[in-house]
């Protein structure tokens, strides 16, 4: 069964530094999400993309983050000079369509020291 | 904004049903679904209803009343492999919302 893919699994980074998670969605899939997870909280919607623009984004998506489509497999998330608070688990996530379900990679834990 | 709401535990014997109420306050609604989480790990995608009515999948169902704006998941026959977080999550164009999901203990 096809599923979504993220690399790294953990990253641990300084406060300040530049951190890019990777993801590799489902591959007849077309809508692109990140999300993340704060421990013990809810999951929160941070950015959606589709034909190599953002659909949609939240308000903690602000100018740190970005998220690119840089060729025909991966996705990814950059968070530039990362914040204690960034600290969380981020998940990808891909669907079909925009009002499809939506299938979850397994998270990068980012770790910000 | 969006806002919902479903209780924080849950905790059954195996072999018993629980049932997960959601209710939720949004703009955009599409439809509701479900997911269940363990330990942090990848949510899972578990059911959709997007029209009034009982969806039954195994062992799960899941209801929705749009005209209530309240939703909930069934869990049959409980199992302890059930025993995880699950989110309620309403669907807008292009996001999920997540409410702060419950978490469901199974005890032999």
């Amino acid at each position: 069964e096809p599923e979504v893919t993220q690399t790294p699994s953990h990253q641990v980074t300084q406060m300040g530094q530049e951190v890019i998670l990777r993801c590799v969605p489902i591959s007849n899939h077309l809508y692109f999400y990140w999300y993340r997870q704060i421990l013990g909280q809810k999951v929160e919607f941070l950015v959606s993309f589709y034909n190599n623009e953002i659909s949609e984004k939240s308000e903690i998506f602000d100018d740190q983050f970005s998220v690119e489509r840089p060729d025909g497999s991966n996705f990814t998330l950059k968070i530039r000079s990362t914040k204690l608070e960034d600290s969380a688990m981020y998940f990808c996530a891909s669907s079909e369509d925009a009002l499809y379900e939506q299938y979850f990679g397994p998270g990068t834990r980012l770790t910000v020291t | 904004g969006q806002s919902l709401e479903q209780p924080s535990e849950v905790t059954a014997v195996e072999g018993a049903i629980v049932q997960i109420n959601c209710t939720y306050q949004t703009s955009g609604f599409y439809g509701l679904s479900w997911y269940q989480q363990h330990d942090g790990g990848a949510p899972t995608f578990l059911s959709y209803n997007a029209l009034d009515g009982l969806e039954e999948t195994g062992r799960f169902s899941s209801f929705l009343s749009r005209s209530d704006s309240y939703g909930y998941l069934l869990l049959q026959e409980l199992q302890m492999k059930d025993s995880a977080s699950y989110f309620c999550a309403v669907r807008h164009d292009y996001k999920l919302s997540f409410g702060a999901g419950t978490t469901v203990t199974v005890r032999a």
